[in-house]
């Protein structure tokens, strides 16, 4: 068990259709990053917040939004979905090292949440 | 734009030493390479980070060359447990500070 819990497990929604993930870091960290895996695909970094601030965009579509709220869990928003946003969606987080770069920080995962889209 | 190659899949046996290597020809200068381990439907688990020369821990070593534009993980005396999906994880230099690309992954099947 990392400590990172991801709310739900599994979504089942149809195209169109808008959905919200959840993400609750670990206690204490206070960065939380969001992927995408699609089947049989590596992982994908969607974005990174730090401290409820946005810190890095990876490739994410502009119909996914997400936010870091003050209590530092966050939510990955898609809309608009689309039979490719199928995939599974991962949250990390980690204990941000200021004045290193992302890729020092030694991420932990929650279990995923597997959204399928009709 | 970074990018980063693995082998798609590996087979070995019990016992055997297991080097998986990846590419990453733009990273950059203070940029770290980090590797994890994933199995089926769970998320990515940390394994081995490093900057540069030898890093070594308890379940892996990391080689990284002076030009650092690739590194290698090394699995001693591998076991069936270790059936897993290996990816590296870099910097994207093109993306500012912070944006990370992990590679393909690399699938390894140990075999008894």
């Amino acid at each position: 068990d990392s400590g990172v819990t991801q709310t739900p497990k599994h979504l089942i929604t149809a195209t169109g259709q808008r959905v919200t993930l959840r993400c609750s870091p670990r206690s204490g960290d206070l960065s939380v990053y969001w992927y995408q895996q699609s089947l049989d695909q590596g992982l994908q970094f969607l974005i990174q917040y730090y401290n409820g601030e946005e810190r890095a965009k990876g490739n994410i579509l502009e119909r996914f939004s997400a936010q870091q709220f003050p209590d530092l869990h966050s939510e990955l928003n898609l809309s608009s979905l689309e039979l490719g946003d199928s995939a599974l969606y991962f949250c990390a987080s980690s204990v941000d090292n200021s004045g290193r770069p992302s890729s020092y920080n030694e991420q932990f995962f929650g279990p995923g949440t597997r959204l399928t889209v009709l | 734009l970074a990018k980063t190659t693995q082998p798609i899949s590996m087979d070995s046996y019990e016992g055997q030493e297991v080097n998986i290597t990846c590419s990453h020809n733009n990273i950059a200068t203070n940029d770290y390479i980090t590797w994890y381990q994933q199995f089926p439907s769970q998320g990515p688990r940390f394994i081995i980070q490093g900057y540069k020369t030898k890093v070594t821990n308890e379940v892996a070593s990391l080689f990284i060359p002076a030009d650092r534009k690739s590194s290698t993980l090394s699995l001693p005396r591998v076991s069936l447990s270790d059936t897993a999906v290996y990816y590296c994880l870099v910097g994207d230099p093109s993306g500012g500070y912070n944006k990370l690309i992990f590679g393909a992954g690399t699938r390894l099947a140990v075999h008894p």
